[in-house]
């Protein structure tokens, strides 16, 4: 069992839809929690990151973390065609510099 | 600012043959990763070093040799090609644990 999980997708809504993409995870010691957006071609962006439980909100989107349900989510809002792109999670025990474990990534298509 | 830089980008190599992939930042990160991302199987990490003149292993290490001779390089040898090593290599920087990865653009590498 892999220890994170995320959907593969592909993913694909018309723009002004609400997205939601979600990765599970089963190693409990996890605390730090991020989402990078990757373009085509390209190298993978920090988009937002979450400490421990909670919601946090950044414009458009908005990242949830369940720790009692090991279980994250990247909300995005009034979608947009710049918004397509493979979103992944990845998440670490807190300050453990080499143990940062990155989800299979959800291919998104926002459809204008 | 050039961020993190990956030479070369693309590269062709026949089965037991050898080359080296540079990473270069600018950013004076401590932290700096090698990883691999194939289809399906997100970002894999091959290995990554603390600092100067250390390096360490990370989850797919086989195949592959590091060095980090300086602060600013990390270098990643292939010493005899494998089909199995075609994948889009990414390099990553970290000033500080936790944090934001910082990621090349990658280094597309087949291998016949």
């Amino acid at each position: 069992q892999k220890e994170v999980e995320q959907d593969p997708g592909p993913l694909s809504v018309p723009e002004g839809a609400i997205v939601s993409l979600n990765c599970t995870y089963s190693n409990s010691a996890f605390q730090y929690f991020m989402w990078y957006r990757q373009y085509s071609r390209k190298g993978p962006e920090l988009l937002m990151y979450t400490y421990s439980s909670g919601n946090k909100e950044d414009g458009r989107f908005t990242a949830q973390v369940d720790k009692s349900s090991k279980y994250i989510s990247l909300f995005i809002r009034d979608s947009q065609p710049s918004d397509s792109a493979t979103y992944l999670c990845a998440m670490s025990p807190y300050s453990s510099a080499s143990k940062i474990i990155f989800g299979s990534g959800t291919r998104l298509s926002i459809r204008p | 600012n050039a961020g993190v830089t990956q030479t070369p980008k693309f590269r062709v190599l026949k089965t037991g043959q050898s080359m080296t992939l540079l990473c270069a930042q600018d950013m004076n990160h401590e932290y700096m990763y090698w990883y691999r991302q194939d289809p399906g199987m997100g970002l894999r990490l091959i290995h990554y070093s603390v600092g100067e003149g250390t390096t360490a292993k990370g989850e797919v290490p086989d195949g592959y040799n590091v060095s980090r001779l300086k602060k600013q390089n990390f270098l990643l040898g292939l010493e005899s090609a494998a089909p199995s090593q075609t994948s889009v290599y990414f390099c990553a920087s970290l000033i500080q644990s936790p944090g934001e990865l910082f990621f090349g653009e990658g280094s597309r590498l087949t291998v016949l």
